[in-house]
């Protein structure tokens, strides 16, 4: 059974790069059918999608965060990670890794998920 | 970028059914995944693609679509359904997105 844990820095000081790491266990992270995502939800809100990567370390943002945001994998420890640069307050949130399966382009969907890392960005 | 609109809260009597929907343009393409989220959990695929449903998830959770508009419906609402429940497609520019949730009670 595929189980991903998120963890890293759980309070980030504002201007400076939230960085997140996600251990993915039962399961190869250098799937073919799969790639990686980051998802986050601020305290008492909805999910925002932040971006994916695949195994080849491809990667694609939500443009609304592109500017702002790093992600790789590391294949030999089957991880894949998150930064965020320039955070501020709003950043403060849940974040989420979880593998995103698909049919086709007309459909892809994600699971599982990890357990969720709070980070909170203050001085 | 595409938006993704649900009900902020729908009630349910114990063992009635509920439909939950969601609305964007992205969803006359693209189907619409659901996630149910209880409160301080990490989100669950409950249905995906056209009308399925992830191994242990109850077979009163079903999905349809029609237009711009997908649902999702519990035939017979649990206790154990009460939660926030998400919408979530793809968009014309290959983003993610999210709807904004919807709060089902179950009284």
């Amino acid at each position: 059974q595929l189980q991903l844990q998120e963890s890293g820095s759980g309070l980030v000081k504002p201007s400076e790069t939230l960085s997140l790491t996600c251990a993915v266990s039962g399961g190869s992270i250098t799937s073919d059918d799969h790639s990686w995502s980051w998802i986050r939800q601020p305290p008492g809100k909805g999910l925002e999608w932040i971006g994916y990567i695949f195994h080849s370390g491809s990667t694609y943002y939500n443009p609304s965060l592109k500017s702002r945001v790093t992600m790789s994998i590391d294949r030999s420890k089957n991880q894949f990670s998150l930064e965020l640069s320039s955070v501020t307050a709003a950043d403060t949130a849940v974040y989420y890794c979880a593998r995103e399966g698909g049919e086709n382009s007309y459909v892809s969907w994600f699971d599982p998920w990890g357990q969720g890392a709070l980070v909170t960005v203050s001085p | 970028s595409s938006e993704l609109t649900q009900d902020p809260a729908v009630s349910v009597a114990l063992g009635q059914p509920v439909r939950i929907t969601c609305q964007g343009d992205s969803l006359r393409t693209y189907y619409a995944n659901w996630y149910q989220q209880k409160a301080g959990q990490a989100p669950v695929l409950v249905v995906y693609g056209k009308n399925k449903r992830p191994s242990g998830i109850p077979d009163r959770f079903s999905g349809s679509s029609s237009g711009n508009t997908a649902s999702l419906t519990i035939t017979g609402a649990q206790a154990e359904d009460e939660a926030d429940y998400y919408c979530n497609s793809r968009d014309s520019s290959a983003n993610h997105v999210f709807g904004t949730g919807t709060t089902v009670t179950v009284l």
